[in-house]
């Protein structure tokens, strides 16, 4: 069973905060994933990775950077926050197109 | 714009019923359709996943057919279970010679009453 991580699990800021969400794979997926979910919008995707060093911009980037820094660890930075980036905020991966997409449990962020 | 759209927005069913989740798409090179179901507090999960070549695809209580022509696909969920009740996402995705991004839809939320 493939095994995403996500923390914190929990995120209280302010408007303009720095916040910094984590996320770590151990099954050596090629591909991980961010995504954002919003009531009536589903799931959005935000940034995605190829590799390690890789980056590729998602259907909603602005205002969210990402960094891919090993096969297994994948980030998320908002470094202005904002009450929009309130949100379920998801990681995932998979190994390939018609591979299974394996999902965190989810890091919930309130920007107050 | 919305690629991927799903219907009802949330639907509730007797236990033992049928539930049907729908599901339509835009884009005719997608070529993969998997369906997630998420329960609350918890990341989504495959569930069951239909590729574009075939029109049907079942996995015990749960089955997808799929109208290529039409861009449309279904879920159906028999002799339906209280522990169905979950959100439930259709996704697409190129498969073949594609970015390997998933587009999901906004999701259906199923209740099943006991």
């Amino acid at each position: 069973e493939a095994a995403v991580t996500q923390s914190p699990r929990n995120k209280v800021t302010v408007t303009g905060g720095n916040v910094t969400l984590s996320c770590r794979q151990t099954n050596s997926h090629n591909y991980m994933y961010w995504y954002r979910q919003d009531t009536g919008h589903g799931l959005r995707l935000i940034h995605y990775s190829y590799g390690a060093g890789n980056l590729q911009i998602g259907d909603v980037p602005d205002g969210y950077k990402a960094t891919r820094t090993t096969q297994e660890d994948f980030f998320l930075l908002l470094e202005l926050a904002s009450p929009s980036q309130t949100s379920l905020y998801f990681c995932a991966s998979k190994t390939g197109a018609y591979a299974e997409q394996f999902f965190g449990p989810g890091t919930r962020l309130t920007v107050l | 714009q919305q690629q991927v759209r799903q219907s009802p927005q949330s639907l509730t069913v007797w236990e033992g019923e049928t539930a049907i989740l729908n599901c339509s798409y835009e884009n005719s090179a997608f070529d993969y359709f998997p369906w997630y179901q998420q329960f609350p507090g918890e990341g989504p999960a495959l569930l069951i996943a239909i590729r574009s070549v075939s029109d049907k695809k079942e996995d015990g209580r749960f089955t997808i057919f799929f109208n290529k022509r039409e861009k449309k696909l279904s879920l159906h969920i028999t002799d339906s279970q209280p522990g169905d009740s979950a959100t439930y996402f259709c996704a697409a995705i190129m498969a073949t010679g594609g970015n390997n991004k998933l587009t999901f839809g906004q999701g259906t939320v199923l209740s099943v009453i006991p």
